[in-house]
């Protein structure tokens, strides 16, 4: 079964610090990644998505995610975080469905 | 920017309970889904519905889930004897197709507590 591996369960940085948040999958084939952000008390919402083309993709807010084929993965990257960013952040997979395999999440901290 | 839309935000129920939590979709989405995240682990899919019926499940939705579109706009979640481990948040989603390449639009979530 197709899994997503999130490395890190909790992130604590100080605002103006670089993120950077892994994410591999199990899955050989074509697959679709997605990041997904989910605010205290809100929906999760689209970070940003990779289907094809560029392996360097830009999202929302500053963020971007390079898909590197070779190592199943597809990290997530903000040069300069803000409190703003204080979050949980999940990595999803999916082949040509609709069934999205998330990781296990990754609490970010930001301290003002 | 449209919404999905989930009520109610949170529900706290005794155990062999039924339960219903509902979601408004975005209006010209066609499918329809329910995820749910037990605390401290992964958000699991657990069904996908068009044109008014499952197009399909998990293991994880058995016998005392069902699912419906009872008008044009809501579309629900039922839990019929709620036990203790259904204790989780359930995301409803909706999409304007059934490829991967589409994006699920993801609601606020409903936090279901059972005792």
């Amino acid at each position: 079964a197709q899994s997503v591996s999130q490395h890190n369960h909790h992130v604590i940085l100080s605002e103006a610090a670089s993120l950077e948040l892994g994410c591999n999958y199990s899955y050989g084939g074509t697959v679709n990644l997605f990041w997904y952000v989910q605010y205290p008390g809100q929906h999760l919402q689209l970070l940003l998505k990779y289907f094809s083309g560029d392996p360097l993709v830009k999202g929302i807010k500053g963020f971007e995610a390079e898909f590197i084929k070779s190592k199943f993965s597809f990290n997530l990257r903000k040069p300069s975080v803000q409190w703003s960013d204080t979050a949980e952040y999940f990595c999803a997979v999916t082949r040509n469905d609709y069934k999205l395999s998330f990781g296990a999440g990754t609490t970010v901290t930001v301290r003002a | 920017e449209p919404e999905v839309t989930q009520t109610p935000s949170h529900q706290v129920t005794q155990m062999g309970q039924e339960v219903i939590l509902r979601c408004v979709p975005i209006s010209n989405h066609l499918y329809f889904y329910w995820y749910r995240q037990i605390l401290g682990q992964k958000v699991e899919f657990l069904v996908s519905f068009y044109n008014n019926e499952i197009s399909e499940k998990s293991e994880i939705f058995d016998d005392q889930f069902s699912v419906e579109r009872p008008d044009g706009s809501n579309f629900t979640l039922k839990i019929r004897s709620t036990k203790l481990e259904d204790s989780a948040m359930y995301f409803c989603a909706s999409s304007r197709d059934s490829s991967g390449a589409n994006v699920l639009t993801f609601g606020a979530g409903s936090r279901l507590t059972v005792l």
